[in-house]
């Protein structure tokens, strides 16, 4: 089955810079990748996803990028702000079709003002 | 706006005691999860149903753990005997799909607290 890492666990950066967080994910044949923000007391949150056909998406000040030889996948959020903290998960789809997500272990951001 | 709703959002028993937490899935819905999440294990998936039926439970423990939708406004998932290492939020999340389609998105509910003294 499929396997996603996500890194790094942890991440501060100023308000107004730039935060990647990264995935790697172990099976080709995944199609879907979403990622997801979980704010303290919340449940997980889409904020953006990409399909295996595409290689960049952008919303806003958020862009996931998907390189599927290397089988990793980037989120990026620019112009950083306070309510960007939170905790980032990336998933990928188990099996083509299956509708199940393995998630990545999570990445906690703060936005330092 | 739809949402995922979810009862109760908090909930204290002591061990031993049944616990039946519920989810409302977004109308038109037909794929409901069910997941838990705790500090070392992170977000595990615990069981899914499509139009009602379920197609995994494979990360349940099978000897005190159930899932069931009743109908398909309703899902439930019940821990008897309860454990202390039960202790986590439990999040219901729906979405759209067919087998060999394009996926669809997953929207969680806000969870229930699970407290097991």
């Amino acid at each position: 089955g499929e396997n996603v890492e996500q890194h790094p666990s942890t991440l501060s950066v100023q308000e107004g810079d730039s935060a990647v967080i990264k995935c790697t994910y172990s099976d080709s044949a995944s199609n879907y990748f979403p990622w997801y923000k979980q704010e303290l007391g919340k449940g997980p949150q889409l904020i953006i996803d990409i399909r295996s056909n595409v290689g960049e998406k952008k919303d806003q000040r958020i862009a996931v990028t998907l390189n599927k030889t290397a089988k990793h996948f980037s989120l990026h959020i620019t112009e950083t702000q306070p309510e960007d903290s939170a905790v980032y998960f990336c998933a990928a789809e188990d099996w083509p079709g299956t509708y199940k997500y393995i998630f990545g272990t999570g990445t906690r951001l703060k936005v330092l003002a | 706006d739809a949402r995922v709703t979810q009862t109760p959002r908090h909930k204290v028993t002591e061990m031993g005691q049944e616990v039946t937490m519920r989810c409302q899935p977004i109308l038109g819905h037909n794929t409901v999860f069910w997941y838990r999440q705790t500090m070392m294990q992170g977000l595990e998936l615990l069981a899914y149903f499509r139009n009602r039926a379920p197609l995994d439970d494979s990360g349940m423990p099978k000897d005190r753990f159930s899932a069931e939708m009743p109908d398909a406004t309703l899902a439930t998932l019940k821990i008897q005997p309860s454990e202390p290492r039960d202790s986590a939020v439990y999040f219901c999340a729906s979405g759209w799909g067919l087998v060999a389609v394009l996926q669809e998105t997953q929207y969680f509910g806000p969870g229930t607290r699970l407290l097991v003294l």
